[in-house]
This record gives structure tokens, C-alpha cells and sequence, in this order.
């Protein structure tokens, strides 16, 4: 069936290091894929997605880039802050509305 | 814009009462989830509706949950008698089925403890 595997964490970086969080998807057809944030106490947002093969989702620095060879999405960005410490969801839609969320990765961002 | 409204954000009750959540989705949205989420699970889908009408309840655990959606503006998601396991934090989430692959936007949650 439909899935998503992300990167288990915990991830700790020091503040400007590169982040790459890493999701794979399994799916029959197009679907469009997502990554979710959740600050602590709060509820996931839309981070950014990408609806089609090639297509680059991107948002507050972060980038995410539709591979449809290697069924990968994964989450990457350039330096990271420690504001950037969060619970990251890659996530999955393939049609009529069903969502697969990934397990989530927590990242810890250190001055 | 309002977005998701949960209701109450925190909920601390004793084993064996009656615990009822309220979602208010956004305006014009004719899609609600109900997500539970835990340490030891993660983010679990429970139910989902469509036009206000059930389409997939088979994430919820057992008959003691229950999900309503009188009308388009509010949604119910009912647990009794509530059990400690029952602890967790809900979420309410919806979106506009246009082409079926919409973003989905959560409410901040319900924390639900059970003594």
C-alpha cells in the first residue's frame, strides 16, 4: 500500500549547518507529496509540497524536490536556525483525500 | 482568516467519564479529519469525512470513540467511558477536496489527559 519512510531521528545540528532530512514514498500513480512542521505545542502546518514529478516545493529557506526515480522527497536546508527546531512530517496524498504522514524526525537546532 | 478551532485545548478528566472534542473547520472546507497523536504511535488517522459524511473510520480504535458531523461548521469526536490509554493530543485538521490532493491545515490541538 501507500506509504512514507522518513529519517529517524533525533537530529541535532549546530546553528548555519546544512540539514537534510530524508523521505522515501511508495505510491501507485501521482500523488503529491508534503513536508509538515510541529513546533512544540502546536498543532502541524504545511511546510511546502510539490504536486508532480520534477516540481521543487519551497518555504522559509527549506527545499523539497520531487523525485519520482528514486520515489524520494527529502527535506533540505541551507544553514538552520535554532527557530528551525521542530518535529518535520514528510507526508504523502494519492487521491480522494487519503493523507500517509510519516513518523516524524525532531530536530534540535543548538547555538 | 480563522483557521481550525479545536475545543478544548486541554482536557483533564478520570477514568470512565464521557470526553467530547469540538473542531469548528475552516470556512469552505468540505473535508475533517480527526487525528490522534502519541509518543509511542505517532500521528494516527481515526476518521475522516467528506460533505460531512463518514467516508473512512476504520483508525478508530474501538466502539467506546465516536465522530459526528451535524453540519459542515462543527464536528464531534466522543470517547466513553475514556480510559488512561486514551491520552494523547487530537487533532482536528481540514481541507477543500478540489482535485482529491489538497493541503491539509490542523487545528492546534486537544490534550487530553486520563486519570
Amino acid at each position: 500500500g501507500d506509504s512514507v519512510t522518513q529519517m529517524e531521528g533525533p537530529v541535532t545540528l549546530s546553528e548555519e549547518a546544512f540539514l537534510t532530512i530524508n523521505c522515501t514514498y511508495t505510491a501507485t500513480g501521482y500523488p503529491s507529496l508534503f513536508w509538515y512542521v510541529q513546533y512544540p505545542g502546536e498543532g502541524l502546518q504545511l511546510l511546502l509540497k510539490a504536486t508532480k514529478a520534477d516540481d521543487k516545493g519551497s518555504n522559509k529557506g527549506f527545499e523539497a524536490t520531487y523525485r519520482k526515480e528514486t520515489t524520494s522527497f527529502h527535506l533540505e536546508k541551507g544553514s538552520v536556525q535554532v527557530s528551525d527546531s521542530a518535529v518535520y512530517f514528510c507526508a504523502l496524498s494519492p487521491t480522494g483525500n487519503q493523507f500517509y504522514f510519516g513518523t516524524g524526525t525532531s530536530l534540535t537546532v543548538i547555538p | 482568516d480563522a483557521g481550525v478551532i479545536q475545543s478544548p485545548r486541554h482536557e483533564v478528566t478520570e477514568m470512565g467519564q464521557e470526553v467530547t472534542l469540538r473542531c469548528k473547520p475552516i470556512s469552505g472546507h468540505n473535508s475533517l479529519f480527526w487525528y490522534r497523536q502519541t509518543m509511542m504511535r505517532g500521528l494516527e488517522l481515526l476518521i475522516y469525512f467528506n460533505n460531512n459524511v463518514p467516508i473512512d473510520d476504520s483508525g478508530m480504535p474501538e466502539d467506546r470513540f465516536s465522530a459526528k458531523m451535524p453540519n459542515a461548521s462543527f464536528s464531534t469526536l466522543k470517547i466513553q467511558p475514556s480510559e488512561p490509554r486514551d491520552s494523547a493530543v487530537y487533532f482536528c485538521a481540514s481541507s477543500l477536496e478540489a482535485t482529491g490532493k489538497e493541503t491539509q491545515y490542523f487545528g492546534p490541538g486537544t490534550r487530553l489527559l486520563v486519570l
